[in-house]
């Protein structure tokens, strides 16, 4: 089965700084969601990637699959509190796209 | 904006009694999923639905849970003798197609199940 690694677990970033939180999958990713979950509630969609070399950005956060497409990273510019969140990587298998999830990176911004 | 609902946000029950929770997908979505999340950890797949029927169901999805899609726009999760086990917030998922530009995958907010 497929296994998600995202490191780091949690970041503390002052606002302003820029920060990085990488997924690792154990096989190839054939698509890659990335979401963000406020504690006790839903996910927010964010971002797919599939093809290898794939970036996407959306306001302040860029996603990007490597092109061995084993890892992706999410990077965000000059955080804001309302970045705080728990970020998840997710990573697409089977013929009806289940989706196998990471742990998370819990984020939180210092004003 | 087409959102997923789910109702109710929280529910609590008494060991052993029968649960549903309801989902309504986005409108023209053909894909649908559960997924569960125990607090602090992952969250996990339980099954998906395409097309009036089970496409894929995980070790977690047993014979105490059902999926049922009785009238066009509902999907539902029965859990029909709930262990405190079941505790965890359950997640309604729906997404267009296959292809790449159906491919999202749209979250609900949440059903949180309190087994008592």
């Amino acid at each position: 089965s497929q296994e998600l690694e995202q490191s780091p677990q949690s970041l503390i970033v002052q606002e302003g700084k820029n920060l990085t939180i990488n997924c690792t999958s154990s096989k190839t990713l054939y698509g890659l969601y990335w979401y963000k979950q406020k504690y006790g509630e839903g996910l927010i969609f964010l971002m797919m990637l599939q093809k290898g070399g794939e970036e996407k950005s959306h306001e302040k956060i860029t996603a990007k699959l490597d092109e061995k497409k084993q890892q992706s990273s999410l990077h965000i510019t000059a955080s804001q509190p309302s970045h705080a969140g728990i970020y998840l990587c997710g990573a697409v298998s089977g013929g009806y796209q289940k989706v196998t999830f990471g742990i998370g990176t819990k984020l939180q911004v210092i004003p | 904006e087409p959102e997923v609902t789910q109702t109710p946000s929280h529910q609590v029950t008494q060991m052993g009694q029968e649960v549903i929770l309801r989902c309504v997908p986005i409108s023209n979505h053909l894909y649908f999923y559960w997924y569960r999340q125990i607090l602090g950890q992952k969250v996990e797949f339980l099954v998906s639905f395409y097309n009036n029927e089970i496409s894929e169901k995980s070790e977690i999805f047993d014979d105490q849970f059902s999926v049922e899609r009785p009238d066009g726009s509902n999907f539902t999760l029965k859990i029909r003798s709930t262990k405190l086990e079941d505790s965890a917030m359950y997640f309604c998922a729906s997404k267009l197609g296959r292809s790449t530009s159906g491919a999202e995958q749209f979250f609900g907010p949440g059903t949180r199940l309190t087994v008592l």
